[in-house]
């Protein structure tokens, strides 16, 4: 069965330090999510992405988090630098239908942890 | 932006009913069900499209009242393995058109 890979799983990083996630989201799903889940939260969405195109960044906090899907296939989230309160699972899931429209398939996520 | 779900948290024993219900302050496109179980991705559960719409499978099902801008999920008979935290995502129209946000998510334990 087809599933959303994302590496690494754990991540324990020093503040200031430069992290970066891998996501490669299942073959033929145009839309591509990142979220940032803290403990006990529901999913944040971080950044949307429509094939190569980004959707939806407003949650982004662009001043340290960064997001790509050059060939509108797999993606890279990268944090620098990054801070204590970056601490969270971070998420990636994706589907083939835009925004609402179809189930979102999730991958096992990165759990970062910010010391 | 955040959909609203009540209860935060239920504690049920094996066989009973459970209602999580999900509102939102915008208009509601359709609504996704997805269930998360301690330290694992959620799992997707169902999809609702349109207002009126109903769907269900095993014994878990649920609403969606475009009106109201609400769902709610139906659990009967609950088993052990419905131990999780219950998400609803809504698709809603944001600031940057087409948004799916998920709710804060509700809590159920069911106990032996």
């Amino acid at each position: 069965e087809a599933e959303v890979a994302q590496s690494p799983r754990y991540k324990i990083t020093e503040k200031s330090q430069a992290v970066a996630f891998w996501c490669d989201p299942i073959s033929g799903h145009a839309t591509l999510y990142w979220y940032r889940q803290i403990l006990g939260q529901g999913p944040e969405l971080l950044v949307q992405f429509q094939d190569e195109s980004v959707v939806d960044d407003s949650q982004l906090p662009k001043d340290r988090f960064s997001a790509e899907r050059l060939k509108g296939v797999d993606s890279t989230l990268k944090i620098q630098p990054a801070e204590l309160g970056d601490s969270a699972m971070y998420l990636c899931a994706s589907s083939i239908g835009q925004g609402g429209t179809a189930e979102a398939f999730f991958g096992q996520g990165t759990r970062l942890t910010v010391v | 932006q955040q959909p609203v779900q009540s209860p935060q948290a239920v504690i049920l024993r094996e066989g009973e009913d459970a209602v999580i219900n999900c509102s939102s302050s915008k208009a509601l496109y359709s609504v996704h069900w997805y269930r998360q179980k301690h330290g694992e991705a959620p799992v997707f559960l169902m999809i609702l499209l349109k207002g009126g719409e109903q769907k269900g499978h095993d014994k878990i099902s649920a609403s969606f009242n475009e009106k109201k801008q609400q769902s709610s999920l139906y659990l009967t008979a609950s088993q052990l393995s419905y131990s999780g935290t219950y998400f609803c995502g809504t698709e809603i129209i944001g600031n940057y058109g087409q948004n799916f946000v998920f709710g804060p998510g509700t809590r159920l334990s069911v106990l032996p």
